[in-house]
């Protein structure tokens, strides 16, 4: 199994602002996922972060808006940029371990 | 990738109740895995089921995969208040898959 922790667990940010949030993994892991929860919503991919190449956004999701970093195999941000109020959402992190996927507890963003 | 499709979308019972939920897929897939996901908390996996197996039980959890259907169950025998939570269904063919979710099952149990 892994045990994911994310920073922050929430915050509160103004329009237009950035946020830099950490995934960090206690083990080492090849494929990372970043997921966006809206208010009501299941789950959407926003982009896999393997590490030693550049993330794959999914359709709808770009790097200007979403950058994300993957430095070595235990640790990734996602920085959500030039921020609005649609972008409250629970951002989460998570990892692959064989067919197994396993997530940190999220971060709970609120722009207004 | 693909994605599961719950169902119901949302389920009310009495605790105490039995709790059954469905899942349907289109395509060939190794395994199918339940995921949990508590109000305003991370994701829990629950269970993960091999395209070879029929039915997989875990505590009070009960899943079943009909391969020929492509169709899945996860029953939740006598629910409990903190069972209340949504409930996605995983189904993958690869163990490089994108795990892509439905729409989950919202189930409320009602002490």
């Amino acid at each position: 199994s892994a045990v994911i922790s994310q920073k922050p667990s929430r915050d509160i940010c103004q329009r237009g602002t950035s946020l830099t949030i950490q995934c960090q993994v206690d083990s080492q892991v090849t494929m990372m996922f970043w997921y966006r929860q809206q208010p009501g919503q299941s789950l959407t991919l926003i982009a896999t972060a393997n590490q030693g190449s550049e993330a794959t956004y999914e359709s709808g999701f770009v790097i200007d808006k979403f950058p994300i970093s993957r430095p070595n195999l235990t640790f990734s941000t996602l920085t959500v940029s030039n921020m609005s109020p649609e972008d409250s959402s629970i951002y989460l992190c998570s990892v692959r371990l064989g067919y197994e996927q396993y997530f940190g507890p999220g971060t709970r963003l609120t722009v207004t | 990738s693909q994605q599961g499709e719950e169902d119901p979308q949302a389920l009310s019972i009495q605790e105490g109740e039995n709790a059954t939920m469905n899942c349907s897929y289109k395509t060939s897939i190794n395994n199918l895995q339940w995921y949990r996901q508590n109000s305003g908390r991370g994701l829990v996996h629950l269970i993960l089921i091999r395209s070879n197996e029929r039915e997989k039980h875990s505590g009070r959890l009960r899943v079943t995969l009909d391969t020929s259907k492509k169709s899945s169950s996860l029953l939740i025998t006598a629910s409990r208040a903190a069972d209340t939570a949504s409930y996605f269904c995983v189904p993958s063919e690869t163990s490089y898959d994108k795990v892509i979710f439905g729409p989950g099952t919202s189930l409320s149990v009602i002490p």
